[in-house]
């Protein structure tokens, strides 16, 4: 079946604008995360949707960033006034939502801040 | 806050030798996982671990969680150019979500 999708596989923006990026999860799967990747780095937890709620937003790194999961389906990932240290890849993954088990990833979106 | 260190941060060995990548915790995890990322790609799921001294093969790859589950390791047999990448541990807690490593980028010359 498919894989998590994503969209934009790219995105280039001026500082303060607002951008929205996309995930597509596997069809079925309860669970859908949010992760940010620094260049070479790890990957920092931003939000988790169980359903269409959030329980954990608690790596959202500030108020201008927000997410949002509709159908507990698609989920978009708004970034407002949007700073050039939001500069990173943007990976969703989604699981069959038992705890911490077993994630499938996206491709990202690459951010690109000017 | 659970952290992961993994260690080395940097590998660069020549095809055919062997490599041991370490994951290492003072956290507690109820399953480790081990991902493979390539550039431009999302990381990949290669092998989940659930019980304190597990060991599980995957071809040439060996990974081990520890007895206590705060630790892991990954070990590679003869590797190959293919197997170049950034290599990540994953920790499962009670919480919902995973608790990633920093990662190992491994390059091996052909």
């Amino acid at each position: 079946g498919a894989g998590v999708s994503q969209s934009p596989s790219n995105k280039v923006t001026e500082k303060g604008k607002d951008v929205e990026l996309r995930c597509d999860p596997i069809s079925g799967h309860t669970a859908l995360y949010w992760y940010r990747q620094r260049l070479g780095q790890g990957l920092e937890f931003l939000i988790y949707f169980q359903g269409n709620s959030a329980p954990d937003k608690s790596g959202l790194p500030s108020d201008r960033f927000s997410a949002e999961r509709t159908g507990e389906s698609v989920s978009t990932l708004t970034i407002q006034r949007t700073q050039q240290e939001d500069s990173a890849v943007y990976l969703c993954a989604s699981s069959l939502g038992r705890a911490g088990y077993e994630q499938y990833f996206g491709p990202g979106t690459r951010l690109t801040v000017t | 806050t659970q952290l992961l260190e993994q260690s080395p941060q940097f590998l660069s060995i020549q095809e055919g030798e062997n490599l041991t990548v370490y994951c290492n915790s003072s956290s507690v995890f109820s399953s480790l996982q081990w991902y493979r990322q390539e550039p431009g790609e999302g990381p990949v799921l290669l092998v989940t671990v659930v019980t304190g001294g597990e060991v599980k093969k995957l071809k040439r790859l060996t990974f081990q969680f520890g007895d206590a589950r705060k630790d892991s390791s990954l070990h590679i047999t003869a590797a190959q150019p293919g197997d170049t990448g950034l290599y990540l541990c994953a920790g499962g807690g009670s919480a919902r979500q995973l608790t990633f490593g920093s990662g190992t980028q491994l390059t091996v010359l052909p």
